[in-house]
């Protein structure tokens, strides 16, 4: 079975740090994806990559960014954590872009 | 119009009845559709993927394309309390990497 796993399930942060979020897959796919999602929003692509080191904004990508340097791990990044980043995050990861995308099991993210 | 679109639903449905839901796309090169459940705080798990025009049948799920009318459905036979779920329709874009999702339908099963 395809394993997506992140690293937290519930995470708090205060306005204005940095935060991570890790992500991490197991058979060896090309593709992965951060999402978030938000009631009455549905999922919004924040980023996604195809290939290590290489990586393409999504529909809101503002206030993140990413990082892509093996394979297997796609990192999150909150810059500067604000209150209207606070969210479901997804993460998921195919492999190939025709193909079906398996999810990890989430992050809430509550900023403060 | 948005790229794919689902009824939002609440739909309600007996339990031991068919619930159909519905979803219509815009992308007339989308190849590849797929149906996702998503219980309320987890994340979506796949249910269905069909590649081609006409039923895909698996357990209790049907999946329905057609293609000349860009639409795609979901049929569960037999609902159960537990397919009391969200369901989102996923169709592929054809020039890169991305699904494009449909903001789900919510399907509540009565007993």
């Amino acid at each position: 079975d395809v394993k997506v796993t992140q690293s937290s399930r519930y995470l708090v942060k205060r306005t204005g740090e940095k935060v991570f979020l890790e992500c991490v897959q197991d058979m060896d796919h090309e593709n992965m994806f951060w999402y978030r999602q938000d009631p009455g929003l549905g999922l919004r692509l924040i980023y996604f990559s195809y290939d290590v080191k290489m990586k393409e904004k999504g529909d809101i990508p503002e206030g993140y960014s990413v990082s892509r340097e093996k394979k297997e791990r796609f990192s999150l990044i909150l810059e500067s954590a604000s209150t209207n980043q606070t969210s479901m995050y997804l993460c998921a990861s195919s492999p190939t872009g025709n193909t079906e995308a398996f999810f990890g099991q989430g992050t809430r993210l509550t900023v403060v | 119009q948005k790229e794919v679109e689902q009824n939002s639903g609440p739909l309600s449905v007996p339990e031991g009845a068919i619930a159909s839901l519905n979803c219509t796309y815009s992308d007339r090169g989308s190849q590849s559709f797929f149906w996702y459940r998503q219980y309320s705080g987890k994340s979506p798990e796949l249910i269905m993927s069909i590649y081609s025009n006409g039923d895909k049948e698996d357990g209790r799920f049907t999946a329905q394309l057609n293609k000349a009318s860009q639409y795609v459905s979901l049929l569960i036979r037999d609902s159960q309390p537990s397919d009391s779920a969200t369901y989102l329709c996923a169709v592929n874009k054809e020039s890169n990497y991305q699904l494009i999702w449909g903001a789900g339908t919510k399907l509540i099963i009565k007993p």
